[in-house]
């Protein structure tokens, strides 16, 4: 009963680098998000996917990187590495809509730290 | 402004007493409203979710939504130490999936045995 995977689960990079952080999910949803959380700001929403092939913005895309090769892996790519991204990123899935669509499965997070 | 605001608290509570979180939002398109449970370094889970106004309960716990004031609630009875946790509005319109989903700053809760 996996649910959500993410991984790592801590990293601390230096400015500049680039890194993937993985996710999976074993519920055959179509949506995929990441989210990143930082305080006083809340969760907000990197990159989301409705489905293998397709990805798209959200509020804060810059700086990070999505593809959708199958349904179950959403990989968030950071590009070049800044101390702004330091924040914990959660990858999450759902259905697609309806009341369903409200049940959004988050994974146990990643804690990113930019030195 | 921000489309949803929540108090960030915190709030310390004695283990039994109602817990009462609420949150405000300014888009009047709105209509799923859901509040989260976030543990310590975990993942947020779904506690509750409403469409439109009104009230649903779940054991303990009591969602309401008032439309007319851009205003939800969650209430806790018989608060216990295990509910001790950062707890998270989110909504969303009708009609869009769950990319469309915006978030409360959330209220960090503390039950005192």
């Amino acid at each position: 009963n996996a649910g959500v995977t993410q991984t790592p689960k801590f990293q601390v990079l230096k400015t500049g680098q680039s890194m993937t952080l993985q996710c999976a999910q074993d519920m055959n949803h179509e949506y995929m998000s990441w989210y990143r959380q930082d305080p006083g700001m809340g969760l907000r929403l990197i990159h989301y996917s409705v489905g293998a092939g397709i990805t798209d913005q959200g509020e804060v895309p810059n700086g990070y990187n999505v593809s959708r090769s199958t349904t179950e892996d959403f990989p968030l790519r950071l590009l070049s590495a800044a101390p702004s991204q330091t924040s914990v990123y959660f990858c999450a899935s759902s259905r697609s809509r309806g009341p369903s669509g409200n049940t959004i499965y988050f994974g146990e997070g990643s804690w990113l730290t930019v030195v | 402004q921000k489309e949803v605001e929540q108090d960030p608290g915190p709030l310390s509570v004695p283990e039994g007493a109602i817990v009462s979180l609420n949150c405000t939002y300014s888009n009047s398109a709105f209509q799923y409203f859901m509040w989260y449970r976030q543990y310590s370094r975990k993942g947020p889970e779904l506690l509750m979710y409403t469409y439109s106004s009104g009230n649903k309960e779940d054991g303990r716990f009591t969602a309401q939504v008032d439309k007319s004031s851009k205003y939800i609630s969650l209430f806790i009875r018989d608060s216990q130490p295990s509910d001790s946790a950062t707890y998270l509005c989110a909504m969303r319109p009708g009609g869009t999936g769950a990319n469309n989903l915006f978030f409360g700053t959330g209220t960090r809760l503390t039950v005192i045995p």
